[in-house]
């Protein structure tokens, strides 16, 4: 069975600040995604990114980048100069390689960036 | 840029009550999902559809539950006979199957379930 472990319940930074959202997973098959998703306080979720198991190269997109490391089994989400629009429930998935799967959240972390 | 869409974005019941959430997907998208998201928790999967079929459904879906896509372009989610537990934000999924947007799973804004 697949797992996603977000230890992290609830961070709370000041405004500037890096901050970095753990991530770790439990899967025993070797081809998966792996999935970070933004709920702000009005409720949706929001598509971040997507990492299959095959590439490990780690990826920024202006602010936000990603470490996925297989060796540990985590996919940490770290953002730079944080702003308090960023204040949201994060929630990190996994995902089966094949086609339709079903995603696998974790328990989410509350992040609060204070101005 | 396409999206989600779903309706309504609040509904409340008494228990008992049958209760039926609609959700347009994306329209080029092939797979469609439901999840829920009791107040607090994490978002837990309900039932993935495929080619007019259900192709997974979780311990949560049970026979109190059931999914259709009538026509097309909705895709709904029943609840027979609502239960206090029902209580929960209602998430629809849609899943592209090539390109940029394979096996990432768009969701639409949620509706708010009350079963009082």
């Amino acid at each position: 069975a697949q797992k996603v472990t977000q230890a992290q319940t609830e961070i709370s930074v000041v405004e500037k600040e890096d901050v970095t959202l753990d991530c770790v997973y439990e899967t025993r098959d070797t081809t998966y995604y792996l999935f970070w998703y933004k709920q702000p306080p009005s409720g949706e979720l929001v598509f971040l990114i997507r990492r299959n198991s095959f590439d490990e190269q780690n990826e920024i997109s202006g602010r936000y980048s990603w470490n996925f490391q297989k060796s540990t089994s985590s996919f940490n989400f770290t953002i730079t100069a944080s702003q308090v629009v960023d204040s949201a429930v994060y929630f990190c998935a996994l995902t089966l390689y094949n086609q339709g799967g079903k995603l696998i959240f974790g328990q989410g972390t509350e992040l609060s960036v204070k101005p | 840029e396409p999206e989600v869409t779903q309706t309504p974005s609040h509904q409340v019941t008494q228990m008992g009550q049958e209760v039926i959430l609609r959700c347009v997907p994306i329209s080029n998208h092939l797979y469609f999902y439901w999840y829920r998201q009791i107040l607090g928790q994490k978002v837990e999967f309900l039932v993935s559809f495929y080619n007019n079929e259900i192709s997974e459904k979780s311990e949560i879906f049970d026979d109190q539950f059931s999914v259709e896509r009538p026509d097309g372009s909705n895709f709904t989610l029943k609840i027979r006979s609502t239960k206090l537990e029902d209580s929960a934000m209602y998430f629809c999924a849609s899943g592209g199957v090539t390109g940029e947007s394979k096996n990432i799973q768009y969701f639409g804004a949620g509706t708010r379930l009350s079963v009082l």
